[in-house]
């Protein structure tokens, strides 16, 4: 029930295009998503979160989608970029503010 | 204003010696995570600590793992008697208060254990 299940495992995307992500959780007590961007050797970048009380958020190019009853939220990058390339992160937390992350998306654009 | 400062950031050890591992938090933040991601997979939480407690460390291994987060000075995690299965990448988070949720992650120590 702890689990957040990502998909998918690696994504290419031309340059301009919509990169899609999705993860979905089980446990209802989870109040916070989490997105990180990590390139390679370097820790995790927060990139946009949100709370389950919205079901959108934008941030530049980078819109959450929150479904509360599916349990499943979503990240996009609009006019994705080469500089995008990296491996994205969803987590969730509650109350025990531990971050569960899902397995990762390695993301690449092709110019 | 400095992030989260992580050292050494590489570390070689031979199994059965001990591995120390520092964090230090932004400045101001008072709560320290530790998450561990093996290669090819995602961060998996280790411990939560406060200024010289320990909220939560249901995710550390019972043996050989212990961390502490001193009143002055940086958060340790300490790995003894290191074994190959102990080789990942340790990423230490921070956040200001319990209450918040954001954490912001240091650039990590990668230990090999040979």
């Amino acid at each position: 029930q702890q689990q957040v299940k990502q998909s998918p495992q690696s994504l290419i995307v031309q340059k301009g295009g919509i990169s899609i992500i999705n993860c979905a959780y089980e446990n209802t007590a989870f109040d916070y998503f989490p997105w990180y961007q990590q390139f390679p050797g370097k820790g995790p970048a927060l990139l946009i979160a949100i709370r389950p009380d919205v079901s959108e958020k934008k941030e530049g190019r980078f819109t959450i989608s929150f479904n509360k009853s599916a349990k499943q939220f979503s990240l996009h990058i609009m006019d994705s970029q080469p500089g995008d390339s990296a491996t994205y992160f969803c987590a969730a937390s509650d109350a025990t503010n531990k971050l569960i992350f899902g397995t990762g998306t390695l993301l690449a654009v092709q110019p | 204003n400095a992030g989260v400062m992580q050292n050494p950031r590489h570390l070689v050890r031979r199994r059965g010696q001990e591995a120390r591992l520092r964090c230090s938090p932004m400045k101001g933040h008072s709560h320290v995570y530790w998450y561990r991601q093996l290669p090819e997979e995602g961060l998996k939480f280790m411990v939560y600590l406060q200024k010289e407690n320990i909220i939560d460390e249901s995710g550390m291994p019972k043996e050989r793992f212990s961390a502490e987060f001193p009143k002055e000075g940086p958060s340790i995690l300490r790995i003894q008697q290191v074994v190959r299965g102990d080789s990942a990448a340790y990423f230490c988070a921070s956040s200001p208060t319990q209450f918040t949720y954001e954490q912001y992650f240091g650039p990590g120590t990668r230990l090999t254990v040979t």
